[in-house]
């Protein structure tokens, strides 16, 4: 399996310009997730799916939107790119699963980063 | 709102000491509290998890350990070595959110030979 994956590694973008960030999983999971980072900010999430054709908004989704026609692809597509969206971002992946006292736990698997530069 | 607040942001650690890193939470409904590592250039990978019914929870060198009602929780590293050194990131989720984490602001580790 490979996991998660994202392309492009690394993009450098114009003001005004747009890009759609690619993100692909093989391991059937019904959630994804979009998180950008920013130096001493953590993971700040911008849109997740719990499923095909079903996204919903995280904490910081202006200036992005995503579309999730397949279970397996998850992009994350900027309009109008502006310097405040310079940053990395991560595409994940997850499953739950029962802890086996009657809780639950989740993985959330990372994909290796899309590094943006919006000059 | 931040909701999970970690500190420090940096720590420095000789090779065969104790790292500690310190978690705080506000929403009392997370009930699911993992911990992510981070290398340079890669995603962050999860590391270990706790749920609150338990207060400590051991996997090799690294603990996480609980505290319910101060609304806190941390991360031990025993014996650290240099390949430890990485950002490491609490978070909280609950069930009904959605699985949606809320990480914190991550703690850079370094540590030296």
């Amino acid at each position: 399996n490979a996991g998660v994956t994202q392309t492009p590694k690394f993009r450098i973008l114009k003001i005004g310009q747009s890009m759609t960030l690619q993100c692909t999983q093989d391991m059937n999971h019904n959630y994804m997730y979009w998180y950008r980072q920013d130096p001493g900010m953590g993971l700040k999430l911008i849109y997740y799916s719990v499923g095909a054709g079903i996204t919903d908004k995280g904490e910081v989704p202006n200036g992005y939107n995503v579309s999730r026609s397949t279970t397996e692809d998850f992009p994350l597509r900027l309009e109008l790119a502006a310097p405040s969206q310079t940053s990395v971002y991560f595409c994940a992946s997850s499953y739950s699963m029962g802890s086996g006292g009657g809780g639950w736990e989740e993985t959330q698997y990372f994909g290796p980063g899309t590094r943006l530069l919006v000059l | 709102q931040q909701q999970v607040k970690q500190s420090p942001q940096s720590l420095i650690v000789q090779k065969g000491g104790i790292s500690i890193i310190n978690c705080a939470y506000e929403n009392t409904a997370f009930d699911y509290f993992p911990w992510y590592q981070q290398f340079p250039g890669k995603g962050p990978a999860l590391l270990i998890a706790i749920r609150p019914d338990v207060s400590e929870k051991k996997e090799g060198r690294f603990t996480i350990s609980f505290n319910k009602s101060a609304k806190q929780f941390s991360l031990h590293i025993m014996d650290s070595q240099p390949g430890d050194s990485a950002t490491y990131f609490c978070a909280a989720s609950m069930e009904t959110s959605g699985s949606r984490l809320t990480f914190g602001e991550g703690t850079q580790l370094t540590v030296n030979p």
